[in-house]
């Protein structure tokens, strides 16, 4: 059973960048199994899907944050990370990165709170 | 982008009722929808996929129904365990999005 765990700095200034990083254990990012996902949630508020990468490299990225996101995969540390640019206190959050087929989620991490401050 | 709109925002329910929480989609998507519950400080978790194909480990007392626009979760016989948020979410094109969520609460 594949379990995921974010990991990332839980406060990051205005304007810089946020990076998190998800690892999986009990499976592998190469696997062609799966999607790989990153979805937030707000304080107080709903999920918003932010994108997936595939093992292969392709991504799927949310228009509404498209220009800011990257999500890449690192097979020799079976991990897969984001990183959002510009960041405001809009996108001061929980994220979640999460697996599963093209489409719905069945594997979710614990979720790590990143709040945007200076 | 498809919206969703799911009634009602809040439920007000007791141990044993039947429940049923609505899914509508501003256009439709055949059966591309997905249900989940979150608890306070938990990830969400996968109930229902293909609109009502149940996720292993999940109690038969969940069902999900509809196609198209319109798209029902019905719990049989409301547990204690059950008191939690419900969201659907749409993959039938992208961006993939999520209903605002129904809060079940205890009457």
């Amino acid at each position: 059973q594949v379990q995921l765990q974010e990991s990332g700095p839980g406060l990051v200034k205005p304007s810089e960048t946020l990076s998190l990083t998800c690892t999986v254990s009990g499976g592998s990012v190469s696997s062609g199994s799966y999607y790989w996902s990153w979805i937030r949630q707000p304080p107080g508020k709903g999920l918003e899907w932010i994108g997936y990468i595939y093992y292969s490299g392709s991504t799927n990225y949310n228009p509404s944050l498209k220009s800011r996101v990257t999500i890449s995969v690192d097979t020799s540390k079976n991990q897969f990370s984001l990183k959002l640019s510009s960041v405001t206190a809009a996108d001061t959050a929980v994220y979640y990165c999460a697996s599963g087929t093209p489409g719905y989620m069945d594997v979710w991490g614990k979720g790590t709170t990143v709040t945007v401050s200076s | 982008v498809i919206w969703m709109t799911q009634s009602p925002s809040l439920l007000s329910a007791s141990t044993g009722d039947r429940v049923t929480i609505s899914c509508r989609m501003s256009q439709g998507i055949s059966s591309y929808l997905a249900w989940y519950q979150q608890k306070p400080g938990k990830a969400p978790e996968l109930l229902i996929y293909a609109a009502s194909t149940l996720q292993s480990g999940v109690p038969s007392r969940f069902s999900g129904s509809g196609s198209g626009t319109d798209f029902t979760l019905t719990i049989s016989c409301l547990q204690s365990e059950d008191f939690a948020t419900y969201y659907c979410q749409q993959y039938y094109s992208f961006p993939w999005t999520f209903g605002q969520g129904t809060k079940v609460e205890i009457k």
